[in-house]
């Protein structure tokens, strides 16, 4: 199907656990994000990807990992898992055609660390 | 720094209300500015953009002017509806490549 997918959609976890959210899209679009969506502070951008291979640190980047050996692929891991985390995490991408592109976002993935 | 600040909800109206989401910003340079809506369960999707000063972005009744003199993007609807119930968000791009900066989402809720 065409779009953006993340999966798993609910995760609990325990803390001190490493844990991966996959992100894949099908459009090659080459800018891909990762969002945490909390109560009272909207979105907030933890890594961010110009194209493969090329990533860098967001707003609130401590904690996680991200890499992108492929274009349609971007994996945010969480390396050791805390309560703080717990979070609902968005995926995005956007094709690279200026600052007015639409970005597309996936359904969210629910992460619980208990 | 580049930042967005929305009014605070929740926000309750009555069906075919007049409807009013405030959204300031703060960015150096000439961004682009956003609403996303957020339905329940659901990720987000854009609602309408404007791109330079004065535009005017719209789409399935909503507008939303951008005023660099106020650095204002305020979302309005002459008639909400039940189905507009969701969270809005208002955000801005400032540089290349697409990087959004969210305010932190007003949520409106529509009673019939």
């Amino acid at each position: 199907d065409a779009g953006i997918t993340q999966s798993p959609r609910y995760k609990i976890t325990e803390t001190g656990r490493q844990v991966t959210l996959m992100c894949h899209q099908t459009w090659s679009h080459s800018y891909m994000f990762w969002y945490r969506q909390d109560l009272g502070h909207g979105l907030r951008l933890i890594y961010y990807s110009a194209a493969a291979d090329i990533t860098d640190k967001g707003e609130v980047p401590d904690g996680y990992v991200v890499s992108r050996s492929k274009t349609e692929n971007f994996p945010l891991t969480l390396e050791s898992a805390t309560r703080s985390q717990t979070s609902v995490y968005f995926c995005a991408s956007s094709s690279k055609q200026g600052a007015s592109t639409e970005a597309f976002f996936g359904q969210g993935t629910r992460l619980t660390v208990v | 720094g580049n930042s967005v600040t929305q009014m605070e909800g929740p926000v309750t109206l009555s069906e075919e209300a007049f409807l009013t989401i405030n959204c300031t910003y703060t960015a150096t340079g000439y961004p682009s500015l956003f609403w996303y809506v957020q339905y329940p369960g659901e990720g987000l999707q854009l609602l309408l953009k404007a791109t330079k000063a004065d535009d005017k972005g719209s789409n399935k009744g909503f507008e939303a002017t951008y005023r660099k003199e106020t650095t204002s993007f305020h979302l309005e609807k002459g008639s909400v509806q039940v189905s507009d119930s969701a969270v809005y968000f208002c955000a801005l791009i400032y540089n290349q490549g697409g990087k959004l900066i969210f305010g932190q989402g007003t949520e409106l809720s529509v009673k019939p």
